[in-house]
This record gives structure tokens, sequence and C-alpha cells, in this order.
């Protein structure tokens, strides 16, 4: 069955440096998400992105994110100056549909990103 | 806006015994609902989903769980639970009009102890 895949699984890295998070969201769907999950706290939706743009993102998601889907098979998340709040596990997530839910949310494994 | 409430943050429970995990959510619009399972280092796994129709949803693992409109809950439930059903479990709901865009619970961790 085919899956989201996110690289890498752990990242370290220092406060104020920037990090890009990588995902593959399965081939022929269209939707693409990120969601994050503080240690402990509940999952929290970020961004959504659709047709080369973003289509919605929360409160959370700040001049210090972006998305960018660079080469029509990856689907990034960049954080350009880290701060340790944004210690998290990262979901990406991708769906083929558009308000149909035929196609649910397939995530991927997550990447836990720690900021020291 | 929507919100989710699970009532119950941890749930031990001797394995071969049944289960329920309760949900309750409140939404200004018609949503979607789901339960999701969360083994340890692992991504977020759907459980089952309910559309529309009937109430009663079935989903893998032996998992089913039930909608109710008036009281806006939608329990998770198995007959009987093995150890490997050990896992967090999120309920989670979607605009109908969005549905990518999904709002969580905190969250269940269920044990099941031998």
């Amino acid at each position: 069955e085919p899956e989201v895949t996110q690289t890498p699984s752990h990242q370290v890295t220092q406060m104020g440096q920037e990090v890009i998070l990588r995902c593959v969201p399965i081939s022929n769907h269209l939707y693409f998400y990120w969601y994050r999950q503080i240690l402990g706290q509940k999952v929290e939706f970020l961004v959504s992105f659709y047709n080369n743009e973003i289509s919605e993102k929360s409160e959370i998601f700040d001049d210090q994110f972006s998305v960018e889907r660079p080469d029509g098979s990856n689907f990034t998340l960049k954080i350009r100056s880290t701060k340790l709040e944004d210690s998290a596990m990262y979901f990406c997530a991708s769906r083929t549909a558009g308000t149909g839910v035929d196609s649910p949310l397939h995530f991927g494994n997550g990447t836990r990103l720690t900021v020291t | 806006a929507q919100s989710v409430t699970q009532l119950d943050s941890q749930v031990p429970v001797f394995e071969e015994a049944p289960v329920e995990l309760r949900c309750n959510y409140s939404s200004s619009v018609s949503v979607y609902l789901f339960w999701y399972v969360q083994y340890p280092n692992q991504g977020l796994q759907l459980l089952l989903k309910y559309l529309s129709g009937s109430t009663l949803v079935k989903g893998i693992n032996g998992f089913e769980a039930e909608f109710n409109k008036s009281q806006t809950s939608f329990h998770l439930r198995k007959p009987s639970v093995h150890i490997s059903d050990t896992a967090e479990y999120f309920c989670a709901v979607s605009p109908r009009t969005n549905a990518g865009k999904s709002t969580f619970g905190d969250g269940t961790t269920l044990t099941v102890k031998p």
C-alpha cells in the first residue's frame, strides 16, 4: 500500500537555525498538509497546500514557517529560525480528493524535531 | 470552529476485556468523524470514519464506533482487546467542506495488561 514518507525521522537543531522537514506524499494525491504534535499535547493543524499554493493555515503557521513543493514529488516544511517551542513531532499528510472524504488523510510517521 | 473532548486520558484494561474510549465533539457546521491510532514511534493510522448513513461504523482491528448526533458523541469500542492494541487513540473531526483540516482530541492512552 502506498505510504507517505518523511525524512529524517529525528532532527536535532540549535535555536536560531533553519530546518527543512521533508515529505514524499502518495503519488496521485493532490492535497498536502502539515500537522504538529508537541510532546504530550494534541495533534494540531498547521497548513494545507493545493495547486502549488497554501489553501489554509493556522495561527501557529507564522512567518517563520513556509512550505514548498519543489519538484512535483517532495513537499517540504521550512522553519527559518527555530525556537525551543518548535520542538515537536511534525506529521505530513496527503489526500486525493477535494471535499469528499472518500479520500481520508494519509499520515506519515512523522519527524521529531528537537531544538536545543 | 470545532472542538473534540476525549473524556479519558488513560484507560487500563485486561486482555480479552471489552473497552470503550469516549469522544464528544462540538461544531457549528456538519462534520466528519474519525478515530486514529498511534503506536509508539509511528504515525497516525486511520481506524475508522463516519461520513453519513448508518451510525454504527466498523473499522480495522475489530474496532467499531457509534455516532450519536443528539449527544454529539463518537465513542470507540472493541469487545475483546489484545496486548497489541496498546497505543494512543485520537478522535478527530473535520468540516464537511474542508475534509483535510482535522481537529484532534487530546488522545487516550489504552494500555492492555496480560
